[in-house]
């Protein structure tokens, strides 16, 4: 165990429907990070949240919408997503000032839409 | 540009040889590198890491070599077992904070 929990751990969903993905960390870390893992790519850096701030968004489109509400929890939460948009979704956190950028992950959230 | 690359997607060891992954990265303000292990169904998950001003660093049974004439980057894995079998990723900072760019990955199958 990192100290970083996702939820879902799967998540089937029509290009219609609504869903959220929730992440959590207990290391007492003040930055989280959305990535997403397609097959055979880099990991994608989505979205960073700095002491509860949004500090980089990086073109994501709108259909995938985060939530930092404290330095525990991320959100991502997602609405009318196309099918090129399954994939793993990972969390990961770190401590920020550190200034050595280890990051800790969590499982990811494996998501499929139909 | 910022790329993170790797020289062979699949790497086939027996068990008990050393392993060496090599990465390329083409950022030279990046200061900090790192690699990490994802197995099967779970999340990228820590080994080493290394800063700009140390060309070798040492773990339990890992190694990591930075080569900053030539941006390369390696792990060596001493006597691999079969729980080091995994996909490895390398990454490095681009010179910023709070940031990684990671490279596609590293398949290592430990043969019995």
């Amino acid at each position: 165990e990192t100290g970083v929990t996702q939820t879902p751990r799967h998540l089937v969903m029509g290009m219609t429907n609504k869903k959220s993905l929730k992440c959590e960390q207990h290391l007492g870390h003040n930055a989280m990070y959305w990535y997403k893992q397609s097959a055979k790519k880099p990991l994608e850096l989505m979205f960073v949240y700095s002491l509860e701030e949004r500090v980089e968004n990086n073109s994501v489109p709108s259909r995938f919408s985060p939530e930092c509400p404290n330095s525990s929890h991320l959100f991502l939460h997602l609405h009318t997503l196309q099918p090129e948009d399954s994939a793993l979704y990972l969390c990961a956190s770190s401590l920020r000032g550190r200034g050595g950028n280890e990051q800790f992950f969590g499982p990811g959230t494996r998501l499929t839409v139909l | 540009g910022e790329s993170v690359g790797l020289h062979l997607p699949t790497l086939s060891v027996q068990e008990g040889d050393n392993s060496i992954i090599n990465c390329a990265y083409s950022n030279s303000a990046s200061d900090y590198f790192i690699w990490y292990k994802q197995e099967s169904g779970k999340g990228p998950q820590f080994i080493i890491d290394i800063r700009s001003n140390m060309d070798k660093r040492q773990g339990q049974r890992v190694t990591v070599l930075l080569n900053k004439t030539v941006k390369h980057l390696s792990l060596q894995i001493a006597a691999t077992q079969p729980g080091d079998s995994a996909v490895y990723f390398c990454a490095e900072n681009g010179g910023a904070t709070n940031k990684l760019i990671f490279g596609t990955g590293t398949l290592l199958a430990v043969q019995p």
